[in-house]
Protein backbone atom coordinates (compact mmCIF):
# COMPACT_ATOMS: atom_id res chain seq x y z
CA UNK A 1 0.00 0.00 0.00
CA UNK A 2 1.47 3.00 -1.10
CA UNK A 3 1.74 5.96 2.11
CA UNK A 4 3.05 8.85 3.35
CA UNK A 5 3.23 10.03 6.77
CA UNK A 6 4.43 13.46 7.49
CA UNK A 7 5.56 14.45 10.81
CA UNK A 8 7.06 17.54 12.57
CA UNK A 9 4.45 19.96 12.59
CA UNK A 10 3.75 21.74 15.69
CA UNK A 11 3.61 25.23 17.52
CA UNK A 12 6.30 27.68 17.17
CA UNK A 13 6.75 31.32 17.64
CA UNK A 14 7.11 33.79 14.13
CA UNK A 15 10.72 33.90 12.69
CA UNK A 16 11.42 30.99 14.25
CA UNK A 17 12.24 27.47 11.90
CA UNK A 18 10.57 24.34 11.68
CA UNK A 19 11.43 21.18 9.52
CA UNK A 20 8.96 19.07 8.27
CA UNK A 21 9.30 15.34 7.27
CA UNK A 22 7.05 12.78 4.88
CA UNK A 23 7.82 8.85 4.91
CA UNK A 24 7.21 6.82 2.44
CA UNK A 25 6.80 3.89 1.09
CA UNK A 26 4.65 1.45 -1.17
CA UNK A 27 6.19 2.97 -4.19
CA UNK A 28 9.40 3.46 -5.75
CA UNK A 29 10.08 7.05 -3.81
CA UNK A 30 13.51 7.64 -6.01
CA UNK A 31 11.13 7.55 -9.29
CA UNK A 32 8.66 10.27 -8.19
CA UNK A 33 9.04 13.79 -8.25
CA UNK A 34 7.02 15.04 -4.93
CA UNK A 35 5.65 18.47 -3.60
CA UNK A 36 4.36 19.75 -0.56
CA UNK A 37 1.09 21.52 -0.17
CA UNK A 38 -0.35 23.41 2.19
CA UNK A 39 -3.79 24.30 3.51
CA UNK A 40 -4.81 27.34 5.76
CA UNK A 41 -7.94 26.94 8.03
CA UNK A 42 -11.03 27.83 6.31
CA UNK A 43 -9.05 27.95 3.34
CA UNK A 44 -8.36 26.50 0.12
CA UNK A 45 -5.28 24.28 -1.04
CA UNK A 46 -1.87 26.27 -1.79
CA UNK A 47 1.01 24.57 -3.55
CA UNK A 48 3.92 25.21 -1.46
CA UNK A 49 6.96 23.28 -3.15
CA UNK A 50 8.11 20.80 -5.68
CA UNK A 51 11.14 18.43 -6.51
CA UNK A 52 11.89 16.52 -9.40
CA UNK A 53 13.32 12.71 -8.32
CA UNK A 54 16.68 13.11 -8.44
CA UNK A 55 16.37 16.31 -5.82
CA UNK A 56 18.40 17.94 -8.89
CA UNK A 57 15.19 20.63 -9.63
CA UNK A 58 13.15 22.29 -7.05
CA UNK A 59 10.52 25.04 -7.41
CA UNK A 60 8.69 27.17 -4.71
CA UNK A 61 5.53 28.96 -4.18
CA UNK A 62 6.16 33.08 -4.17
CA UNK A 63 5.24 33.16 -0.83
CA UNK A 64 8.08 30.62 0.73
CA UNK A 65 10.78 31.50 -1.89
CA UNK A 66 14.10 32.18 0.53
CA UNK A 67 12.58 30.74 3.40
CA UNK A 68 11.81 27.44 2.80
CA UNK A 69 13.94 24.35 1.06
CA UNK A 70 12.26 21.01 -0.10
CA UNK A 71 15.02 18.55 0.18
CA UNK A 72 14.80 14.31 -0.36
CA UNK A 73 16.88 11.48 1.15
CA UNK A 74 15.89 9.01 -1.33
CA UNK A 75 18.34 6.39 0.43
CA UNK A 76 15.96 6.56 3.36
CA UNK A 77 12.26 6.97 1.00
CA UNK A 78 11.90 10.67 2.92
CA UNK A 79 11.08 14.26 1.51
CA UNK A 80 11.57 17.23 3.97
CA UNK A 81 10.57 20.69 4.00
CA UNK A 82 12.67 23.09 5.85
CA UNK A 83 10.69 26.08 7.05
CA UNK A 84 12.71 29.49 8.31
CA UNK A 85 11.49 32.87 9.26
CA UNK A 86 7.97 31.64 10.18
CA UNK A 87 5.07 33.74 9.88
CA UNK A 88 1.57 33.52 11.16
CA UNK A 89 0.43 33.34 7.63
CA UNK A 90 2.57 29.82 7.16
CA UNK A 91 0.14 28.70 10.09
CA UNK A 92 -1.70 25.24 7.78
CA UNK A 93 -1.49 21.82 7.55
CA UNK A 94 1.05 20.92 5.57
CA UNK A 95 0.72 17.89 2.84
CA UNK A 96 3.08 15.73 1.56
CA UNK A 97 2.24 14.82 -1.80
CA UNK A 98 3.46 12.03 -4.58
CA UNK A 99 3.07 13.10 -8.22
CA UNK A 100 1.76 10.90 -10.30
CA UNK A 101 2.75 11.48 -14.54
CA UNK A 102 1.09 10.24 -17.82
CA UNK A 103 2.58 10.24 -20.93
CA UNK A 104 1.08 11.85 -23.53
CA UNK A 105 3.68 12.70 -26.44
CA UNK A 106 6.12 14.22 -26.49
CA UNK A 107 6.13 15.02 -22.62
CA UNK A 108 4.61 13.66 -18.82
CA UNK A 109 1.89 15.13 -17.79
CA UNK A 110 1.79 15.55 -13.68
CA UNK A 111 -0.86 15.52 -10.98
CA UNK A 112 -1.25 14.56 -7.08
CA UNK A 113 -2.22 10.87 -7.29
CA UNK A 114 -1.57 10.50 -3.35
CA UNK A 115 -1.56 12.58 -0.23
CA UNK A 116 -0.26 12.48 3.16
CA UNK A 117 -2.67 12.91 6.31
CA UNK A 118 -1.18 15.89 6.54
CA UNK A 119 0.97 17.75 9.80
CA UNK A 120 -0.37 20.88 10.93
CA UNK A 121 2.08 23.87 11.79
CA UNK A 122 0.74 26.72 13.72
CA UNK A 123 3.02 30.47 14.01
CA UNK A 124 2.28 32.42 16.86
CA UNK A 125 3.54 34.29 19.73
CA UNK B 1 -1.86 31.36 -14.30
CA UNK B 2 -5.45 31.60 -12.02
CA UNK B 3 -7.90 29.05 -11.61
CA UNK B 4 -11.61 30.63 -10.97
CA UNK B 5 -14.56 28.05 -9.46
CA UNK B 6 -17.63 28.46 -9.81
CA UNK B 7 -20.06 28.53 -7.86
CA UNK B 8 -18.81 28.99 -4.13
CA UNK B 9 -21.60 26.91 -2.77
CA UNK B 10 -23.92 24.37 -4.58
CA UNK B 11 -27.27 22.75 -2.87
CA UNK B 12 -28.24 20.08 -4.27
CA UNK B 13 -30.58 17.12 -3.60
CA UNK B 14 -29.22 13.68 -3.41
CA UNK B 15 -30.01 12.06 -6.88
CA UNK B 16 -29.38 15.45 -8.53
CA UNK B 17 -26.79 16.52 -11.06
CA UNK B 18 -24.34 18.65 -10.36
CA UNK B 19 -22.04 20.75 -12.59
CA UNK B 20 -19.01 22.76 -11.39
CA UNK B 21 -17.13 25.19 -13.12
CA UNK B 22 -13.37 26.43 -13.51
CA UNK B 23 -11.87 28.79 -15.08
CA UNK B 24 -8.53 29.98 -15.79
CA UNK B 25 -7.03 33.42 -16.82
CA UNK B 26 -5.11 31.98 -19.99
CA UNK B 27 -5.30 28.79 -22.06
CA UNK B 28 -4.30 26.19 -20.38
CA UNK B 29 -3.62 22.92 -21.91
CA UNK B 30 -6.69 20.34 -20.84
CA UNK B 31 -3.82 17.64 -20.46
CA UNK B 32 -2.60 19.72 -16.86
CA UNK B 33 -6.03 20.17 -15.48
CA UNK B 34 -6.85 17.99 -12.63
CA UNK B 35 -9.69 17.22 -9.90
CA UNK B 36 -9.84 16.75 -6.27
CA UNK B 37 -12.25 15.34 -4.20
CA UNK B 38 -11.76 16.93 0.10
CA UNK B 39 -14.48 15.90 2.72
CA UNK B 40 -13.70 17.66 6.00
CA UNK B 41 -10.61 16.17 8.30
CA UNK B 42 -9.47 14.24 4.94
CA UNK B 43 -6.71 14.99 2.62
CA UNK B 44 -7.75 15.11 -0.89
CA UNK B 45 -8.22 12.63 -3.54
CA UNK B 46 -7.42 12.69 -6.79
CA UNK B 47 -10.84 12.22 -8.85
CA UNK B 48 -9.75 13.13 -12.50
CA UNK B 49 -6.77 14.16 -14.57
CA UNK B 50 -5.93 15.71 -17.97
CA UNK B 51 -8.88 16.98 -17.84
CA UNK B 52 -11.46 13.98 -18.33
CA UNK B 53 -9.43 10.48 -17.47
CA UNK B 54 -10.76 9.18 -14.22
CA UNK B 55 -8.29 8.07 -11.39
CA UNK B 56 -8.70 4.39 -10.33
CA UNK B 57 -11.18 3.34 -8.38
CA UNK B 58 -13.39 6.59 -9.26
CA UNK B 59 -17.06 5.92 -10.15
CA UNK B 60 -18.41 6.64 -13.72
CA UNK B 61 -21.11 9.15 -12.20
CA UNK B 62 -17.87 11.40 -12.29
CA UNK B 63 -16.83 12.72 -15.45
CA UNK B 64 -14.90 16.03 -16.40
CA UNK B 65 -14.54 18.15 -19.76
CA UNK B 66 -13.39 21.60 -21.29
CA UNK B 67 -10.56 22.99 -23.08
CA UNK B 68 -9.16 26.45 -23.47
CA UNK B 69 -10.08 28.20 -20.16
CA UNK B 70 -13.38 26.72 -19.17
CA UNK B 71 -13.52 23.18 -17.79
CA UNK B 72 -16.09 21.30 -16.29
CA UNK B 73 -16.34 18.56 -13.14
CA UNK B 74 -19.65 16.94 -13.51
CA UNK B 75 -21.47 14.43 -11.31
CA UNK B 76 -24.29 12.66 -12.86
CA UNK B 77 -26.43 11.75 -10.11
CA UNK B 78 -25.46 12.45 -6.70
CA UNK B 79 -24.79 10.03 -3.83
CA UNK B 80 -24.79 11.09 -0.31
CA UNK B 81 -21.18 10.65 -0.19
CA UNK B 82 -20.21 12.67 -3.05
CA UNK B 83 -21.11 16.17 -0.57
CA UNK B 84 -17.77 17.69 -0.73
CA UNK B 85 -15.24 20.31 -1.39
CA UNK B 86 -14.13 20.29 -4.60
CA UNK B 87 -11.05 21.70 -6.24
CA UNK B 88 -9.66 22.09 -9.49
CA UNK B 89 -5.81 22.53 -10.48
CA UNK B 90 -3.66 23.18 -13.41
CA UNK B 91 0.23 22.14 -13.97
CA UNK B 92 2.29 24.51 -15.65
CA UNK B 93 5.36 23.56 -17.56
CA UNK B 94 7.45 22.71 -14.67
CA UNK B 95 6.68 20.85 -11.43
CA UNK B 96 4.56 24.05 -10.25
CA UNK B 97 0.97 23.98 -9.87
CA UNK B 98 -2.20 26.52 -8.60
CA UNK B 99 -5.03 25.44 -7.22
CA UNK B 100 -8.72 26.79 -7.97
CA UNK B 101 -10.66 28.09 -4.71
CA UNK B 102 -12.67 25.21 -4.57
CA UNK B 103 -16.37 24.70 -4.54
CA UNK B 104 -18.48 23.43 -1.70
CA UNK B 105 -20.78 20.93 -2.64
CA UNK B 106 -23.43 21.03 0.11
CA UNK B 107 -26.73 18.95 0.38
CA UNK B 108 -30.16 20.88 0.22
Amino acid sequence: EVQLLESGGGLEQPGNHLRLSCAASGFTFSSNAMSWVRQAPGKGLEWVSSINPNGGDTYYADSVKGRFTISRDNSDNTLYLRMDSLRAEDTAVYYCAKLGAWWLRPKYYYYVDVWGNGTTVTVSS
Amino acid sequence: IVLTQSPGTLSLYPGERATLSCRASQSVSSSYLAWYQQKPGQAPRLLVYGASRRATGIPDRFSGSGSGTDFTLTISRLEPEDFAVYSCQQFGNSLMFSFGQGTKLEIK
